[in-house]
């Protein structure tokens, strides 16, 4: 069975501060990963996806995510944080274009 | 492509009745999902459809639920005699096969 680990339910940093939001995945077969953002009463945005290419993916929004199967992880990185990013973030596996699993959530909060 | 359009979005019921959400996907979209999202959860996965025919269905999804899919257009997710623990917010996805899943705006529904 496939799941995704979200660490942090809640995540605050400063405007301008690095971001990162964490992800670990368990899956017998290879994976694929997506991030995707909600913000309240919305549906969810795809920011990026891992689908067995580049194995650093480039989003959208200046987000970006590395698969490390070592490290069974697809984090979630932006250098530098804009207001505009508060919202909750899900992390999600799928197989053969199956459905998603997702995580329980990062709700990530940006200080001024 | 208008994306994917749920519609009501938002329905308030008295518990005992039954109530039915549409869901109209990309056009060009074989593949159409069901979740349920609580607040502060990630989103469960319900029920997929590929074209007219349901592949999977959620433990989650008791015996009050039905789900069609008609022609392999636009489908239809009922709720027979609501319970106050179904309030959720319902979101429906599609997809093709290129892993390219894209989200409704959902259904938010409370049961008073």
């Amino acid at each position: 069975a496939q799941s995704v680990t979200q660490l942090g339910s809640h995540v605050s940093v400063s405007e301008g501060a690095l971001v990162l939001l964490r992800c670990n995945y368990s899956s017998s077969v290879p994976p694929y990963l997506f991030w995707y953002v909600q913000y309240p009463n919305q549906g969810l945005q795809l920011l990026l996806k891992y689908t067995s290419a580049a194995t650093l993916v480039k989003g959208i929004n200046g987000f970006e995510a590395e698969f490390k199967k070592s490290e069974t992880s697809f984090h979630l990185t932006k250098p530098s944080a804009h207001m505009s990013d508060a919202a909750e973030y899900f992390c999600a596996v799928s197989y053969r274009n199956e459905k998603l699993t997702f995580g329980t959530g990062t709700r990530l909060t940006i200080i001024p | 492509d208008t994306g994917v359009s749920q519609d009501p979005r938002h329905k308030i019921t008295k518990r005992g009745q039954n109530v039915t959400f549409r869901c109209d996907p990309i056009s060009e979209h074989n593949r159409l999902y069901w979740y349920r999202q609580t607040l502060g959860q990630g989103p469960e996965f319900l029920t997929y459809f590929q074209n007219e025919a349901q592949l999977e269905k959620s433990r989650l999804l008791s015996d009050r639920f039905s789900a069609e899919r008609p022609k392999g257009s636009f489908s239809t997710l009922e709720i027979q005699r609501t319970e106050q623990g179904d309030s959720a917010m319902y979101l429906c996805a599609s997809s093709n096969n290129n892993y390219g899943y894209t989200f409704g705006s959902g259904t938010r529904l409370t049961v008073v």
